[in-house]
């Protein structure tokens, strides 16, 4: 089992709906995990961070923890065609700074 | 804004060459990091420092070296370049709050 998983996509919504990505990770252990959005030929970027059980909200951004379950899942509301890229979810390792990464859900917004 | 520059955005060399990619940080942060990205791997982390002259290994360093003689500055080389190590590098540093900053990345094309 990978540490951190994530569906590779393409999740196609239409602009205006609910994009729902989600990650699922293998260390029970874990207390922080990231999304970062990656644009065609960019750097990745943090755009959430989540550290306990339940929802963060961040403008059009929601990210979800369920910690029992060991997922943690991205929602981006009123999705716009700009919000078409890729997201990786990132846990770090352990008792380490080094963040583990998904492979990333490639997310389409089309008009 | 934190600022990671990495200093090729683009760079072709022959196999056999030695290859050095560097990476700059203006913030003072002590944790710096190499990571690959290739399409359906993710990315995968080659060697982090968390100190100036401090190395550690991550998961694929071999075929790399690193050098970190200046806070600021981390570089990753390539011994000897190989076809196998085509691929987009990219750096980053870590923040206060778990937020890895990337670079612009380095799209490495060895022929």
């Amino acid at each position: 089992q990978k540490e951190v998983e994530q569906n590779s996509g393409p999740l196609s919504v239409p602009e205006g709906a609910i994009a729902s990505l989600n990650c699922t990770y293998s260390d029970r252990g874990s207390q922080s995990f990231f999304w970062y959005r990656q644009y065609s030929g960019k750097s990745p970027e943090l755009i959430m961070s989540i550290y306990s059980n339940g929802d963060k909200e961040d403008g059009r951004f929601t990210a979800q923890l369920n910690k029992a379950s060991q997922y943690v899942s991205l929602l981006i509301r009123d999705s716009q065609p700009s919000d078409s890229a890729t997201y990786l979810c990132a846990v770090p390792t352990r008792n380490t700074d080094k963040l583990i990464f998904g492979t990333g859900t490639r997310l389409q917004v089309f008009p | 804004d934190v600022k990671v520059t990495q200093s090729s955005r683009y760079l072709v060399k022959r196999t056999g060459e030695k290859v050095f990619l560097e990476c700059v940080q203006d913030m003072d942060h002590e944790n710096m990091f190499w990571y690959r990205q290739d399409p359906g791997l993710g990315l995968r982390l080659i060697y982090f420092s968390y100190d100036v002259k401090m190395k550690e290994k991550g998961d694929i360093p071999e075929g790399y070296s690193v050098s970190r003689e200046k806070k600021e500055r981390f570089s990753l080389i390539l011994e000897s370049a190989s076809t196998n190590q085509t691929s987009m590098y990219l750096c980053a540093t870590l923040g206060f709050s778990y937020g890895y900053t990337f670079g612009s990345g380095t799209r490495l094309t060895v022929v």
